[in-house]
């Protein structure tokens, strides 16, 4: 069974400063997902990587994805509050996503 | 191009119910997975239909079951509902290719009381 790891799970961050989200997976993964939650709402895709390597950004947020270790990132450089939200890490096998549990950001001033 | 599309918003159910939630996927997309997503959990994989036939199922009892139309839309069947079922139940449409990704649907709040 494919076993997806966030962590932290709860993150509390100053504006201005960097942090980063790790996703471990158990299991080899065809792609591996980033999506971002807002409260009561549906999951807003921020990155899809494909393979080792693979290096995304948007913005103020960089996704990696290093196959070898089952291991991405999900990195924040200078937060700011609109990047309060929860976020989640999905590993794609057989075309079937397996998720995070999620990690849940507040950005405070 | 047009996104997911599901319906209700929002459905209250008594234990015991029947529910049917409804997905319209996006335009060229033949592909749909439901997932189940309860309070401050990451969503869970139900099942997914691929050319009207069930292609994949998680660790969901059988009453949960579903279709899939020929112009791809979907729905979820939920039988004799639990509280435990109280959930945001989300439909993703998908494609085939390089550029392989999800669409969520802005999802169902199921509660059952």
């Amino acid at each position: 069974e494919l076993k997806v790891e966030q962590n932290p799970l709860f993150l509390s961050m100053q504006e201005g400063k960097n942090y980063t989200i790790y996703c471990n997976y158990s299991t080899t993964s065809d792609r591996l997902y980033w999506y971002r939650q807002d409260p009561g709402k549906s999951l807003e895709s921020l990155f899809v990587l494909l393979s080792n390597g693979a290096v995304k950004q948007e913005g103020r947020l960089m996704a990696s994805l290093d196959t070898k270790a089952r291991l991405s990132t999900l990195h924040i450089t200078a937060a700011v509050h609109d990047l309060s939200a929860t976020y989640f890490c999905a590993v794609d096998r057989d075309y079937k996503l397996s998720f995070g549990a999620g990690t849940t950001v507040t950005v405070r001033a | 191009e047009t996104g997911v599309t599901q319906s209700p918003t929002h459905l209250i159910k008594t234990r015991g119910q029947q529910v049917t939630l409804r997905c319209s996927s996006q335009s060229g997309h033949n592909t749909v997975s439901w997932y189940q997503q309860a309070l401050g959990q990451g969503p869970q994989f139900i099942f997914q239909y691929y050319r009207e036939e069930e292609n994949g199922r998680g660790n969901f009892p059988p009453r949960f079951s579903g279709l899939q139309f020929p112009n791809y839309s979907s729905e979820l069947n939920v039988n004799a509902l639990e509280l435990d079922d109280s959930a945001l139940y989300l439909c993703a449409s998908s494609g085939v290719g390089e550029s392989y990704g999800y669409t969520f649907g802005s999802g169902t709040r199921l509660t059952v009381v």
